[in-house]
């Protein structure tokens, strides 16, 4: 069984600070997602890494693969309040399969004004 | 604005009840899924239905019965729940089963 662990679980920081997330495994995924849930709505795919040091930028957020694809990183750039929400990692373990997606333990994060 | 809307987005029962989730896509997708959320544990697979065929039942106990009549529409039966079932109930479609997910808003489950 593959697990994520994602840390750290829980984040509150002011708006304009910088943070990053981790998502680590001991297992290879083929490709790894991050996704954003607000509160009372379901998770959105914010970007999908497939290549061992990819690196992928959107706006102020920095996804990272890592080198043996094994663990992720997500950096937020001076944060703003809607950022706000739970960051969920997903591994994917064969390739065009979604049944075979794993999940992260989520960080939680909080940005105040 | 998601292409997957759930009803109801909220649910209370008692653990005698039956009740019904339902899921549709508008997204032309083939592929169905539920998953279950709870607090302090990640998102556990559920169902996946693919073309309207059952392809996956991850060990989810039988009070929880699924029903994919077609490629659009997505249900769960609940009946004689517990407790510990209460979570938020998502579902999503995604094409071709690939790994591209779009999830819906999910249905908030409380069995009392």
């Amino acid at each position: 069984t593959q697990l994520l662990e994602q840390s750290p679980q829980f984040l509150s920081i002011q708006e304009g600070e910088n943070l990053t997330v981790y998502c680590n495994s001991s297992s290879v995924f083929s490709s790894l997602q991050w996704y954003r849930q607000e509160p009372g709505e379901g998770p959105v795919l914010l970007v999908t890494v497939v290549t061992g040091g990819e690196v992928k930028k959107l706006k102020r957020l920095t996804f990272q693969f890592g080198d043996a694809r094994k663990d992720s990183s997500l950096h937020i750039t001076a944060a703003q309040t809607g950022d706000t929400g739970l960051y969920l990692c997903a591994g994917v373990v064969r390739p065009g399969t979604a049944s075979k997606l794993t999940f992260g333990t989520g960080t939680r994060l909080q940005v105040t004004l | 604005e998601t292409g997957v809307t759930q009803t109801p987005r909220h649910l209370v029962m008692g653990m005698t009840n039956k009740k019904s989730l339902k899921c549709e896509q508008h997204l032309g997708h083939n592929a169905m899924y539920w998953y279950k959320q709870s607090a302090k544990k990640p998102l556990e697979l559920m169902f996946v239905y693919n073309f309207k065929e059952q392809t996956e039942n991850n060990s989810v106990p039988s009070r929880f019965s699924p029903e994919c009549p077609n490629s659009s529409h997505l249900f769960l039966h609940l009946h004689t729940l517990q407790p510990e079932d209460s979570a938020l109930y998502l579902c999503a479609s995604s094409q071709d089963a690939g790994e591209t997910q779009y999830f819906g808003p999910g249905t908030r489950l409380l069995v009392l």
